[in-house]
């Protein structure tokens, strides 16, 4: 079966990291472009970062220089390394596979964030 | 950044009624546009890629239209089970952008 199931999201203090991971199965991480979308309580969807194929990332301005997105081969898992949270990153994350012509069809539970002292 | 516009932001309709909801981007984006469903609680659905295509296991009484910048996504004749906030999103270049969302409920 072809899924992802996120984890790592918690209650942290501002200014504190987070790492999120999301494994997946029936597909290979490295492959695909792979992407991290954020939804804050009651408002909408929020694309955070992308990893290509070729190992190239781009992230959100809201983001940059904060979060980093990678990959692991052997454990077909893709991870967000969130650092200097604020309370504004407060949201459930979700990681998506973007399949051509670049759509996200294939979506986690979503992990959620907390950033609150 | 490309500027994704959805309207109207909600709407009431009942069953059996034609849903129709638009989307328009600040620039071209040819047909790189898609359409995904979220119930509460829930992660995103595909429903509807590069525009007009219907996703796997999609049911036919949704479909997309339009091409550069302006888009519709119609429900022909809405179930008790589309009852759902839907989003558009475009994939024409990064970062990859969402409109604000339309809430669809019960009348």
């Amino acid at each position: 079966e072809v899924q992802l199931v996120e984890s790592g999201g918690g209650l942290i203090q501002p200014g504190g990291s987070l790492r999120l991971s999301c494994a997946a199965s029936g597909f290979t991480v490295s492959s695909n472009y792979m992407s991290w979308v954020r939804q804050a309580p009651g408002k909408g969807l929020e694309w955070v970062s992308v990893i290509y194929s070729g190992g190239s990332t781009y992230y959100a301005d809201s983001v940059k220089g904060r979060f980093t997105i990678s990959r692991d081969r052997s454990k077909n898992t893709l991870y967000l390394q969130m650092n200097s949270l604020r309370a504004e990153d407060t949201a459930v994350y979700y990681c998506a596979r973007e399949k051509y012509p670049y759509a996200f069809d294939i979506w986690g539970q979503g992990t959620m964030v907390t950033v609150s002292s | 950044d490309i500027q994704m516009t959805q309207s109207p932001s909600s709407l009431s309709a009942s069953v059996g009624d034609r849903v129709t909801i638009t989307c328009r981007a600040s620039q071209s984006i040819s047909s790189y546009l898609s359409w995904y469903q979220q119930k509460p609680g829930k992660a995103p659905k595909l429903l509807i890629y590069a525009a007009s295509t219907l996703q796997s296991g999609v049911p036919s009484r949704f479909s997309g239209s339009g091409s550069g910048t302006d888009f519709t996504l119609t429900i022909s004749s809405l179930q008790p089970e589309d009852f759902a906030t839907y989003y558009c999103q475009q994939s024409y270049s990064t970062p990859r952008t969402f409109g604000q969302g339309t809430k669809v409920e019960i009348k």
